[in-house]
């Protein structure tokens, strides 16, 4: 199993662009989520799902959109790129069940900076 | 506002010393509290605490969770230049978004040789 993948690793955006981040797994976990770290600071929620066909939004949703069509990809689209985006980003998925625990799995993760 | 403060944010040892890291809480419906190493960037799970008084150990890791004092500590014996890491502490509430983490700002952990 490749576990959770993200693509790209690294991104470096102009002010007003767009770009969609891919997120994969390959556990069938129907919970997926997207955070971002920002520096000094623990990771914040964006948007999550807790399966296909279903999103919500997290603690930072505001210029973000995700869906979720099928239960192994869950993108997450910037519409217009603000430096204020300019953060990692992690993708992370669980089964969503709460015995014994719910556990996270997360992807490498993808630099983005916004210029 | 639910949060999660870890302490102390940085920290160096030297291989062989012992290390306790703290982390405090408030959370809505506490559910859970997890402990995550982070290496150059994704975090790996460490420990799920749900349970006051009950230590969970993995080798040279402890961790232990006090449900009525707010905090839990994580604790690393006989450090090695391995355990260089961000450990990061999340509760887990029931604030109408189930697996939703609160993460604290994480401790860095710097273990010299």
């Amino acid at each position: 199993n490749a576990g959770v993948t993200q693509t790209p690793k690294f991104r470096i955006l102009k002010i007003g662009q767009s770009m969609t981040l891919q997120c994969t797994q390959d556990m069938n976990h129907n919970y997926m989520y997207w955070y971002r770290q920002d520096p000094g600071m623990g990771l914040k929620l964006i948007y999550y799902s807790v399966g296909a066909g279903i999103t919500d939004k997290g603690e930072v949703p505001n210029g973000y959109n995700v869906s979720r069509s099928t239960t192994e990809d869950f993108p997450l689209r910037l519409e217009l790129a603000a430096p204020s985006q300019t953060s990692v980003y992690f993708c992370a998925s669980s089964t969503g069940q709460w015995a014994p625990y719910n556990e996270q799995f997360f992807g490498p993760g993808t630099r983005l900076t916004v210029l | 506002e639910d949060k999660v403060v870890q302490s102390p944010l940085s920290l160096v040892v030297h291989e062989g010393d012992t290390v306790t890291l703290n982390c405090s809480y408030e959370v809505t419906n506490f559910r859970s509290l997890l402990w995550y190493k982070q290496e150059k960037k994704a975090p790996t799970f460490l420990f799920m605490l749900t349970s006051s008084g009950i230590e969970k150990k993995s080798g040279r890791l402890s961790s232990i969770l006090d449900k009525k004092e707010l905090f839990s500590i994580l604790n690393i014996t006989a450090t090695q230049t391995g355990d260089s890491a961000i450990y990061l502490c999340a509760a887990e509430g029931d604030g109408g978004s189930q697996g939703n983490l609160i993460f604290g700002k994480g401790t860095k952990l710097s273990v010299k040789p």
